[in-house]
């Protein structure tokens, strides 16, 4: 089967950096994504990792080592904008994608 | 470029009624997914179609879901007779490919209350 291991809530101040850790188990593997969805909104993508190592875009980065089924998104420079939930999502086998559980990030003043 | 619609918004039924979504994907995008999300959970994958085939529907109820995908482009979802535990928001999603870094794109959703 497939599952993603997240944690559930993570905590931040204003302008500082913050890494949300994620691990999968899948039979078979494409790559890892990440989503990030306010309250009452849709998920909207972030990044995507085929390969092992770091993509960077903006403020967020993504980081994915294959071999240790372990990737994280990291976000620098904390906004007040930026609470929300953060999803990692791995493409298994058939091309199927399985969300994990979500982070709730807060980011306080 | 439009993004995905989908309909209605908002919905509540009563247990043991039967109601249908309805998702019209991003013109082009030959991957649809359907996604159940309970409040405080992640996405989780209802039903995926590549153009008009099923790809996994390996996590649909199907004694009381169904969905069909016609002529490759819009879908719907549909469910009969609706439990207390179908509320949730249901999510369709497109992608141009099942494959690779082709982003999912998200419709807004229905919120599905059974009461």
């Amino acid at each position: 089967g497939q599952s993603l291991e997240q944690p559930s809530e993570v905590t931040a101040v204003e302008g500082a950096i913050v890494q949300i850790n994620c691990t999968y188990q899948t039979s078979g593997f494409y790559g890892l994504s990440w989503y990030q969805q306010h309250d009452g909104g849709a998920p909207t993508f972030l990044s995507y990792n085929a390969l092992d190592g770091l993509e960077e875009t903006g403020r967020f980065s993504s980081f994915l080592s294959r071999s240790d089924s372990y990737g994280y998104l990291l976000l620098q420079e904390l906004q007040m904008k930026d609470s929300a939930s953060y999803f990692c999502a791995v493409e298994g086998g058939g091309f199927k994608t399985i969300f994990g559980a979500g982070t709730r990030l807060f980011v306080k003043a | 470029e439009a993004g995905v619609a989908q309909s209605p918004r908002y919905k509540i039924i009563e247990k043991r009624q039967s109601v249908a979504f309805w998702c019209n994907p991003i013109s082009g995008h030959a991957t649809l997914y359907w996604y159940q999300q309970i409040l405080g959970q992640g996405p989780k994958l209802l039903i995926q179609f590549q153009n008009n085939g099923v790809v996994d529907d390996s996590q649909l109820p199907k004694d009381r879901f169904s969905a069909e995908r016609l002529k490759g482009v819009d879908s719907t979802l549909k469910i009969q007779p609706a439990k207390l535990e179908d509320s949730a928001v249901y999510l369709c999603a497109s992608s141009l490919s099942g494959a690779g870094a082709n982003e999912a794109f998200f419709g807004q959703g229905t919120r599905l209350t059974v009461v």
